[in-house]
C-alpha cells in the first residue's frame, strides 16, 4: 500500500511570500503526481498535476518532480490570502487510484 | 465545469442501523471513487468503480459496500453503522489517466453515527 507523507503539517506566511510544501512517496511505480487544494468546509479540488520528472509552471505555482527520490513539491510564489487552505498531493497509480497524504495547513497572513 | 452531487448533505444514524450515501456525476466518467476525510487521516479510499456494475475495495473497505448501478450513480452503504464511521464522505468522479486526469469531487456528506 503506497504511503505518502506531507511536509510541513502546518504553515504560516506573510503575504507575497514563497511557500513550498513537500511530499515523499514509496511507491516507485507511480505514473501521476497531483496537488489538491481544499478550503475549509469545501471539497477539495485539483490544483496542478505532472506525469514526468522535472517542473512544470502554471501562473504561480510551480510543481517540482524527482521519481528517483520519490519526492514531489509545490511551490507558490507571491503567495495571497486567498491561497490559505489545506493543500493535499497525491501520487496515482495503476488503476486510475490517488493516495493522498495528510495535508499541509497553509495560513497567509495578509 | 464537471458536475458531482451527493445526498444527503448531512446524516444522523444510529449505532446498528443502515445507511445509504448516494452520489451522481453527469460528467460521462467512468471511474467513480468514495472516500472518509478525518483529522489527522487525510482523505482515504473506500471503494471505487471503473464502470456500471464494477465496484472494487480501496484501502480502507472493511465495514463498507459499494454499487454502481449505472455510468451515473455509486452508493456507499453501510449495512450496520458503527461510531467509528462517523467522518465526512467525499465522492469523486474521473476518467483515465491522460494528459488530463483530474478526479472532480462532490459536496461532501458529513455523518455522524450516534
Amino acid at each position: 500500500q503506497q504511503k505518502v507523507q506531507q511536509s510541513p503539517e502546518s504553515l504560516i506566511v506573510p503575504e507575497g511570500a514563497m511557500t513550498s510544501l513537500n511530499c515523499t512517496f514509496s511507491d516507485s511505480a507511480s505514473q501521476y503526481f497531483a496537488w489538491y487544494r481544499q478550503h475549509s468546509g469545501k471539497a477539495p479540488k485539483a490544483l496542478m498535476s505532472i506525469f514526468s520528472n522535472g517542473e512544470k509552471e502554471e501562473g504561480r505555482f510551480t510543481i517540482h518532480l524527482n521519481k528517483a527520490s520519490l519526492h514531489f513539491s509545490l511551490h507558490i510564489r507571491d503567495s495571497q490570502p486567498s491561497d490559505s487552505a489545506l493543500y493535499l498531493c497525491a501520487p496515482g497509480n495503476m488503476g486510475y487510484k490517488l493516495t493522498f497524504g495528510t495535508g499541509t495547513s497553509l495560513l497567509v497572513d495578509p | 465545469e464537471a458536475a458531482v452531487t451527493q445526498s444527503p448533505r448531512n446524516k444522523v444514524a444510529v449505532t446498528g442501523g443502515k445507511v445509504t450515501l448516494s452520489c451522481n456525476q453527469t460528467n460521462n466518467h467512468n471511474n467513480m471513487y468514495w472516500y472518509r476525510q478525518d483529522t489527522g487521516h487525510g482523505l482515504r479510499l473506500i471503494h471505487y468503480s471503473y464502470g456500471a456494475g464494477s465496484t472494487e475495495k480501496g484501502d480502507i473497505p472493511d465495514g463498507y459496500k459499494a454499487s454502481r448501478p449505472s455510468q451515473e450513480n455509486f452508493s456507499l452503504i453501510l449495512e450496520l453503522a458503527t461510531p467509528s464511521q462517523t467522518s465526512v464522505y467525499f465522492c469523486a468522479s474521473g476518467d483515465e489517466w491522460g494528459n488530463y486526469a483530474e478526479q472532480f469531487f462532490g459536496p461532501g456528506t458529513r455523518l455522524t453515527v450516534l
